[in-house]
């Protein structure tokens, strides 16, 4: 069964600074990745996702996330965060038919970003 | 188009108690899925539907039914509440069942149980 882990559950920066998130996902074969965004007290986004082609992807508001398929990760990034950006933030994993086209999320990271 | 619109938005049940939760979409989606959200646990799938008609479980299925009898709807049904269900529900559509699908999701509804 594919699993995905988000190492950091919470993350706190300042205004300007730069943000890394990290995703790794446990499957062997194919997968299509996710990245969503839950802001204070508002549903699920997506932010960027990756099906196959250029394994760094852009997405909204600046962010952007890289797959690197032998370390099984697709962490995602920004250069200059905002405030903003204070959310939670969610890597997800499709691993197509073969897993029953089921979209399996990991734990979610808290970040806060003070002004 | 309202997307994906879930209600109510607050609920409140005692133990043993039943409840609906409605999810309804009017982008003609073909796939809808419920999840759960717990903290530090992510969202996790509850039952999906690859069209109407058709339903199948995911991972955490206990205590839940679903149906689809129309494209639009996908309401979850609560058989006889327990606290362990005290969550906030989330249900989301895409336009196919392919696994490069985005999904869309709605507000949510936060349950509390007694």
């Amino acid at each position: 069964a594919q699993s995905v882990s988000q190492h950091n559950h919470h993350v706190i920066l300042s205004e300007a600074a730069s943000l890394e998130l990290g995703c790794n996902y446990s499957y062997g074969g194919t997968v299509n990745l996710f990245w969503y965004v839950q802001y204070p007290g508002q549903h699920l986004q997506l932010l960027l996702k990756y099906f196959s082609g250029d394994p760094l992807v852009k997405g909204i508001k600046g962010f952007e996330a890289e797959f690197i398929k032998s370390k099984f990760s697709f962490n995602l990034r920004k250069p200059s965060v905002q405030w903003s950006d204070t959310a939670e933030y969610f890597c997800a994993v499709n691993a197509g038919r073969a897993a029953g086209n089921k979209l399996t999320f990991g734990g979610g990271t808290r970040v806060l970003v003070k002004p | 188009n309202a997307g994906v619109t879930q209600t109510p938005k607050f609920q409140v049940l005692k133990t043993g108690q039943s409840m609906t939760l409605q999810c309804a979409q009017d982008m003609n989606h073909e796939y809808m899925s419920w999840y759960r959200q717990d903290p530090g646990m992510g969202l996790r799938l509850i039952h999906y539907s690859v069209g109407a008609g058709i339903t199948d479980q995911g991972e955490v299925p206990n205590g839940y039914n679903v149906s689809r009898s129309t494209t639009e709807d996908f309401p979850l049904r609560l058989l006889s509440a327990a606290p362990s269900q005290t969550s906030v529900y989330f249900c989301a559509s895409s336009p196919g069942v392919g696994s490069t699908d985005t999904q869309y999701f709605g507000p949510g509804t936060r349950l509390t149980v007694l």
